[in-house]
């Protein structure tokens, strides 16, 4: 079973830019989140999608930060514009909800970005 | 809200001697506890976890008990191996949402 799919794995830009990373989660996964790790930090919760509506982007930065999931597959996340402390490791992943309680959510390897 | 505490790394060993990385969490009602293991340049990997207490998780020759009463989740391991080198977190999980540790790092030497 191919896990999950995250590209870029490296980026750098300039402050201002934008940038947006993809993610592709495993096959029949309804849920799929994005976690933001600042370096020396665990990962942070920015939003997640059940299908392809959004259940929580209560710590999303919605000024500049938006994410999508129009087919209820793929997602996007996107930064416009960056600012230096955006520079983090922006990991995806997935899980299958079975309505019980707490489902194992799978990891991609994660989209590294540098702001200068 | 939920949180979750770990010890400071790095942690240094050498190889076959025994770990102890402390968690301790902050929650409302009864969360799901997790180790999870990042590997350098990989993505997190669940190693293991417990869902009630007193359970005990294990894997790879790692292990962790739930206990309610000290509101901990201590990963233990005989003898660490130089392959085990990489950053662990502890979180926890109240119904979909993980709340993470800020991780420990493990650093094994020959």
């Amino acid at each position: 079973e191919a896990g999950v799919a995250q590209s870029p794995r490296y980026k750098i830009i300039e402050k201002r830019q934008s940038v947006a990373f993809w993610c592709n989660p495993i096959s029949g996964h309804a849920t799929l989140y994005w976690y933001q790790q600042i370096l020396g930090q665990g990962p942070k919760l920015l939003i997640q999608f059940q299908n392809n509506g959004v259940v929580d982007d209560s710590q999303l930065p919605k000024d500049r930060f938006s994410a999508e999931r129009l087919k209820g597959v793929d997602s996007t996340l996107k930064i416009q514009p960056a600012k230096l402390e955006d520079s983090a490791v922006y990991l995806c992943a997935s899980s299958s909800p079975s309505g019980i309680s707490y489902n194992e959510q799978f990891f991609g390897p994660g989209t590294r970005l540098t702001v200068l | 809200g939920n949180s979750v505490t770990q010890m400071e790394g790095p942690v240094t060993l050498s190889e076959e001697a025994f770990l102890t990385i402390n968690c301790t969490y902050t929650a409302t009602g009864y969360p799901s506890l997790f180790w999870y293991v990042q590997y350098p340049g990989e993505g997190l990997q669940l190693l293991l976890k417990a869902t009630k207490a007193d359970d005990k998780g294990s894997n790879k020759g790692f292990e962790a008990t739930y206990r309610k009463e000290t509101t901990s989740f201590h990963l233990e391991k005989g003898s660490v191996q130089v392959s085990d080198s990489a950053v662990y977190f502890c979180a926890l999980a109240g119904y979909s949402t993980l709340t993470f540790g800020k991780g420990t790092m493990l650093l094994v030497s020959p």
